[in-house]
Order: structure tokens, then sequence, then C-alpha cells
């Protein structure tokens, strides 16, 4: 299986801050890489798909990039409703993996 | 608005079968895949597996030998079958879209939390 590899786990930012999250994966998958945010009891919610293709309805502050086995998510201005865990997903090979995930935390 | 809602028991016997079905509204069931996705307590996100609308499946090695995931279109409803399950199969159960085959996850259910305990 490809293991994904996000960091940091955790991250503590501020309304208005550029963060971004870096995902790893274990062998290169292309841009078959897609990014979700998930809040607590909801569902989850596709941002960026095929590394780099912002999911129709999401703001354009959400970026994504990288391709082969190194993929960054970078928030460019912080949004009091970004505050959720973020994670990374490859589907190049099956079976489909994710990354642990990232909590942003309002600082 | 595409809509997926899961629904099911939420207490299994241990060596029992789970059970779920997840209902799409919002958007036909054909030419779309249909995958389960389940995250333990505290843990990481796994996926279960997928079935396309005309039946064809394909499902993580490591729960094939207990998973079925089948497909209804006339009720536009897919469901989850998991047999001989322990308390290693407690977790939040998700049903989501794919728009093909080694593709995204575009929708997502809410998910539902199953418990596996005597």
């Amino acid at each position: 299986d490809i293991q994904m590899t996000q960091s940091p786990s955790s991250l503590s930012a501020s309304v208005g801050d550029r963060v971004t999250i870096t995902c790893r994966a274990s062998q290169d998958i292309s841009n078959y890489l897609a990014w979700f945010q998930q809040k607590p009891g909801k569902a989850p919610k596709s941002l960026i798909y095929a590394a780099s293709s912002l999911q129709g309805g999401v703001p354009s502050r959400f970026r994504g990039s990288g391709s082969g086995t190194d993929f960054t998510l970078t928030i460019s201005s912080l949004q009091p409703e970004d505050f959720a865990t973020y994670y990374c997903q490859q589907y190049n090979s099956y079976p489909y993996t994710f990354g642990q995930g990232t909590k942003l935390e309002i600082k | 608005q595409v809509q997926l809602q899961e629904s099911g028991p939420r207490l299994v016997k241990p060596s029992e079968t789970l059970s779920l079905t997840c209902t799409v509204s919002g958007g036909s069931i054909s030419d779309y895949y249909w995958n389960w996705i389940r995250q333990p307590p505290g843990k990481g996100l796994e996926w279960i597996g997928y079935i396309y609308y005309n039946g064809n499946t394909n499902y993580n090695p490591s729960l094939k030998s207990r998973v079925t995931i089948s497909v209804d279109t006339s009720r536009n409803q897919f469901s989850l079958n998991l047999n001989s399950v322990t308390a290693a199969d407690t977790a939040i159960y998700y049903c989501a879209r794919s728009p093909g085959d080694k593709r995204h996850f575009d929708y997502w259910g809410q998910g539902t939390l199953v418990t596996v305990s005597s």
C-alpha cells in the first residue's frame, strides 16, 4: 500500500494568516492526489483533486500543488470557517490511502 | 445538489454482520463509482471499496474476505455488508461518490458511527 504522510499533524494560526500543509507519498502517484476538509460531525468536503484542480464552489484561497511524491495545500488568507482538519488522499493505486490528517486550530 | 445519507443499525454484536445502506438523492446513481470508507474513533481513514453502478466492485485487500458491496439502481442506493465483525470494526462509516475509476471523492455522506459490542 502507498503510505501518505502529512505534516504538521496540528497547526495553530490566526485569521488572515497564510498556511501550508504538506503531504508526501511513499511512491510516485503522479497527480492522483486529493485534499479534503473535515469539521466535527460534518460530511468531509472535497477541496482539491488532481493535485491542483479546485472543486466547484471552493474558494480560490485554497491552492494545491505538487506531483510525484510531494504535495502541498496552501490557504492564502485564513478565514474563521477554515479551522478544521485537512486530509490528503491518493487514488493512483489500490487500495486508496489517506494521510493521517492536519488539525488547523485558531491561535 | 447531490446528497448521500448512510443508514443502518448503530450497534452490531461480535461475529455478526454489519449492514449499511447509502441513499443517493439529487442525482442518479448511474455512471458513477460508489465508495465506502471508515474511520475508527481517534484513528485514520480506511477505504473499504467501491461499486460501479453496473455492479463491478473493487475491495481493499485487507477487508476483501469479509466485504460485499451491492447496488440497487431502482432505489438509488448502494449497500455495505461486513461479516464476522469484531470490536476493531467499530468506526464511523462514510459513503462517498467518485466521478470515475481512480478519481477523487467529490461527495460524501455525513457518516454513521457503528459500534461492535455484545
